[in-house]
């Protein structure tokens, strides 16, 4: 079936260090996938995806990039804020039939330190 | 534009209670879901209502019922509610269930059950 793995967390990093957090996917035919962010006391917000293979998905300075070799979309940001703690969520939603379903990843928490 | 909101944000139940979970969402979207997000586990989908009218089950619908009022309103029943029943609840729409469709997630609902 399908299923999204993420390193679990907490990542604990400084401000302005660099952020990588890995996910991986198992699914059968192509799925689309995403990065949701949850901040503290709110719902999930998307906040980048990617619809296929090699496709780069990117918003507010993260990026995530698509690899079916791999079947990876690891998450990265060039320098992180305090602003940026939160959950972070991989989720891959695969086509079949007459309905899709998100399949999510168990989150990961990212905690960013003055 | 208020997006998807949800009644209460917060509850505590006795084991055997009863309540109704409430999610409107003002985006005229066809499709809503009920999610139930636990540690470690990541969310999971309860039930999801496709269309107006329509409802099915997801992953972990068991001690739960749903009905779909109208195009606007989702509500999750706990008939007797059970300890393992805390969690933190979410519903989300999209304009569709089929196909590429971003889902807007309501801020949750954290409910304990004693």
């Amino acid at each position: 079936g399908n299923s999204v793995t993420q390193m679990e967390g907490p990542v604990t990093l400084s401000e302005e260090a660099f952020l990588t957090i890995n996910c991986t996917y198992t699914a059968t035919g192509y799925p689309s996938l995403f990065w949701y962010v949850q901040y503290p006391g709110e719902g999930l917000q998307l906040l980048l995806k990617a619809t296929k293979a090699d496709d780069k998905g990117s918003n507010k300075g993260f990026e995530a990039t698509y690899r079916k070799e791999t079947t990876s979309f690891h998450l990265e940001k060039g320098s992180v804020q305090v602003s940026d703690s939160a959950v972070y969520f991989c989720a891959l939603l695969n086509y079949g039939g007459a309905t899709n379903k998100l399949i999510f990843g168990t989150g990961t928490l990212l905690a960013v330190q003055p | 534009n208020a997006g998807v909101t949800q009644t209460p944000k917060f509850q505590v139940l006795k084991t055997g209670q009863s309540m109704t979970l409430q999610c409107a969402q003002d985006m005229n979207h066809n499709s809503m879901y009920w999610y139930r997000q636990d540690p470690g586990m990541g969310l999971r989908l309860i039930y999801y209502s496709a269309s107006e009218g329509t409802t099915d089950k997801g992953e972990v619908p068991n001690g739960y019922n749903v009905s779909r009022l109208n195009k606007r309103e989702f509500s999750l029943r706990l008939e007797s509610a059970a300890p393992s029943q805390t969690s933190v609840y979410f519903c989300a729409s999209s304009e569709a269930s089929a196909g590429y469709n971003e889902q807007f997630f309501g801020p949750g609902t954290r409910l304990t059950v004693l």
